[in-house]
């Protein structure tokens, strides 16, 4: 079955670390979305990639990069680790044309 | 104005009675509307897609969209107590592919 999915599930870094998440799909999508979903804010759009090299900022990408070398996967970095940037991170993929996205896991970073 | 709008909730239904979950959006040019949805924890599932004006039904589920009021709706019958959860309205703006969501609905069936 396809699927995507998210590595580490659980990080705990310290503050100006480098850290890198990843994300594998297996739907063949286009499509791949990075959400940071914290309390009162619901899930908000860091970055995105409709296909390879193609990467665009969401709305709140400020302190992220990703890049798009395959279909398949969508590292997201986090340039300087701060607190701010504790949450939980969720991978997504969608096709082409206004389908469903399709979630991983989750990642559950924590900064210190 | 924000994007996706849900109220937060909590929004607290007795168990067998219908819970009524309820979006709206901005953007009028959107095409694809999604409902997912999030137990604590854990990642969003799909529960609903809905792309045409009117109701598609899906067991208990009813996903309704009107275009026209930029307003999205999920119902809920017949309410059970594992249905207890965030429900998440989302948007495909289709001018450009991306999805994005409301801060969702906590829902909880009171047995």
């Amino acid at each position: 079955d396809a699927e995507i999915t998210q590595s580490p599930r659980h990080k705990i870094t310290e503050t100006g670390r480098q850290v890198t998440l990843a994300c594998h799909q297996t739907w063949n999508h286009n499509n791949m979305f990075w959400y940071r979903q914290d309390l009162g804010h619901g899930l908000r759009l860091i970055h995105y990639s409709y296909g390879v090299q193609d990467t665009n900022k969401g709305e709140v990408s400020d302190g992220y990069s990703v890049s798009r070398s395959n279909t398949e996967d969508l590292p997201l970095t986090l340039e300087s680790a701060a607190s701010s940037q504790t949450s939980v991170y969720f991978c997504a993929s969608s096709g082409r044309g206004g389908t469903e996205a399709f979630f991983g896991q989750g990642t559950r970073l924590t900064v210190v | 104005q924000k994007e996706v709008e849900q109220n937060s909730g909590p929004l607290s239904v007795p168990e067998g009675a219908i819970a009524s979950l309820n979006c709206t959006y901005s953007d009028r040019v959107s095409q694809s509307f999604f409902w997912y949805r999030q137990y604590s924890g854990k990642s969003p599932e799909l529960i609903m897609s809905i792309y045409s004006n009117g109701d598609k039904e899906d067991g208990r589920f009813t996903a309704q969209l009107n275009k026209a009021s930029q307003y999205v709706s999920l119902l809920i019958r017949d309410s059970q107590p594992s249905d207890s959860a965030t429900y998440l309205c989302a948007v495909n703006m289709n001018r450009d592919d991306k999805i994005i969501f409301g801060k969702g609905t906590r829902l909880h069936i009171l047995p």
